[in-house]
């Protein structure tokens, strides 16, 4: 079937440290892969996605690698800033509409 | 991307009662989907609205328990039936991007089930 898993929280890192948040996927064929950010108090946002092997996603200075033969998309910045404070999902989707998401990471990020 | 508005934002309801929730989206959209977060857990979807037909249920959901109205392409509600404890969760619609494959989410419905 279907899953993602990934890295189990809560992450606290101080401001300007190096982030990786791990995510793990089984999917049959060749699933869209995402990464969305619940804000406190608010809903999902889409933070970045990659729809084929070797693809990077980037924003906000967030990225991820579409990696096939480690089945990953691992979530990296550089240096973190208070205001990433949030939890991170990574989904992929499989064809159709059905999006699997990943029970999600709490990170604080402390000045 | 699609605006998409949600309420209530939060209530705090007794058990056995019922609640609708009202997803309101800025475009038409073809379909659109009701997400279950319970507390510390990841997303569930409950089911997939498209207007005009009935909505289609996830494993573990009914409609007896969460009927679903979709009355026109911008517009749909969930209501959560005879609520027990274990239905203190967020809820969340969301929509397809037009011409993407990204799902874009209201900012969800606190439910507390005393």
């Amino acid at each position: 079937g279907n899953s993602v898993t990934q890295m189990e929280g809560p992450v606290t890192l101080s401001e300007e440290a190096f982030l990786t948040i791990n995510c793990t996927y089984t999917a049959t064929g060749y699933p869209s892969l995402f990464w969305y950010v619940q804000y406190p108090g608010e809903g999902l946002q889409l933070l970045l996605k990659a729809t084929k092997a070797d693809d990077k996603g980037s924003n906000k200075g967030f990225e991820a690698t579409y990696r096939k033969e480690t089945t990953s998309f691992h979530l990296e910045k550089g240096s973190v800033q208070v205001s990433d404070s949030a939890v991170y999902f990574c989904a992929l989707k499989r064809t159709g509409n059905q999006f699997y998401f990943g029970t999600g990471t709490s990170l604080t990020v402390i000045p | 991307s699609a605006v998409i508005s949600q309420k209530p934002s939060r209530d705090i309801c007794q058990r056995g009662t019922s609640l609708t929730i009202q997803c309101q989206v800025d475009s038409q959209v073809t379909m659109m989907f009701w997400y279950r977060q319970q507390p510390g857990q990841s997303l569930t979807l409950i089911a997939t609205a498209n207007q005009g037909s009935e909505a289609t249920y996830e494993s573990g959901f009914v409609i007896d328990k969460f009927p679903i109205s979709r009355p026109n392409l911008t517009f749909s509600t969930l209501t959560v039936s005879n609520m027990s404890p274990e239905d203190s969760s967020i809820y969340l619609c969301s929509v397809d991007g037009a011409g993407t494959d990204t799902q874009y989410f209201g900012p969800g419905t606190r439910l507390t089930v005393l």
